[in-house]
């Protein structure tokens, strides 16, 4: 069956720095990619989305690949901010959503 | 502004209690699901719903059931709530396929003793 398998955290960097978390998935069909992010006491919100192979979604900074030869989905950001402390969750959508345990991103001042 | 609402933040129950979690969106949208989330286990999918009076079992359905009377509401009820279903968790709507963008609300993080 589908599933995805994310980098495990948590991750801590400092203001500034260059994030990847890395996300890789299992699937029979051509599902949707999608980021959500989780800030402190909040649910999820869609961050970004790609719906096809090569597809780049973007979203406030952060960036992420279709890449279906790697069947892979990381997500980057090229200066990271105190605001971005979050946990972030990588997840496939066919017939339903599955999600990735979730990645933790301390980021410090 | 979209949005799910959940009826309560934080809940308490006794094991053994018969526990309702509602949810609410106003966003017509057709389908709703139910998650619980846990530390290291991400979200796991617990029923889902793609029209009223319909639903589907998700990947741990066991010692839950569901109920969506109307289009906008989707409850999860925990017939004897025990102490190993303590967790946070989440519902969720989406339009459309199921694969298109879900929107979330707050959670509720029950507690049983």
């Amino acid at each position: 069956g589908n599933s995805v398998t994310q980098m495990e955290g948590p991750v801590t960097l400092s203001e500034e720095a260059f994030l990847t978390i890395n996300c890789t998935y299992t699937a029979t069909g051509y599902p949707s990619l999608f980021w959500y992010v989780q800030y402190p006491g909040e649910g999820l919100q869609l961050l970004l989305k790609a719906t096809k192979a090569d597809d780049k979604g973007s979203n406030k900074g952060f960036e992420a690949t279709y890449r279906k030869e790697t069947t892979s989905f990381h997500l980057e950001k090229g200066s990271v901010q105190v605001s971005d402390s979050a946990v972030y969750f990588c997840a496939l959508g066919e017939r339903d959503m599955r999600f990735g345990a979730g990645t933790r991103l301390t980021v410090k001042p | 502004d979209v949005k799910v609402t959940q009826s309560s933040r934080y809940l308490v129950k006794r094991t053994g209690e018969k526990v309702f979690l509602e949810c609410v969106q106003d966003m017509d949208h057709e389908n709703m699901f139910w998650y619980r989330q846990d530390p290291g286990l991400g979200l796991r999918l617990i029923y889902f719903s793609y029209d009223v009076k319909m639903k589907e079992k998700g990947d741990i359905p066991e010692g839950y059931s569901v109920s969506r009377e109307k289009k906008e509401r989707f409850s999860l009820i925990l017939e004897s709530a025990s102490t190993n279903q303590t967790s946070m968790y989440l519902c969720a709507s989406s339009s459309g396929p199921p694969l298109d963008e879900q929107f979330f609300g707050p959670g509720t993080r029950l507690t049983v003793l």
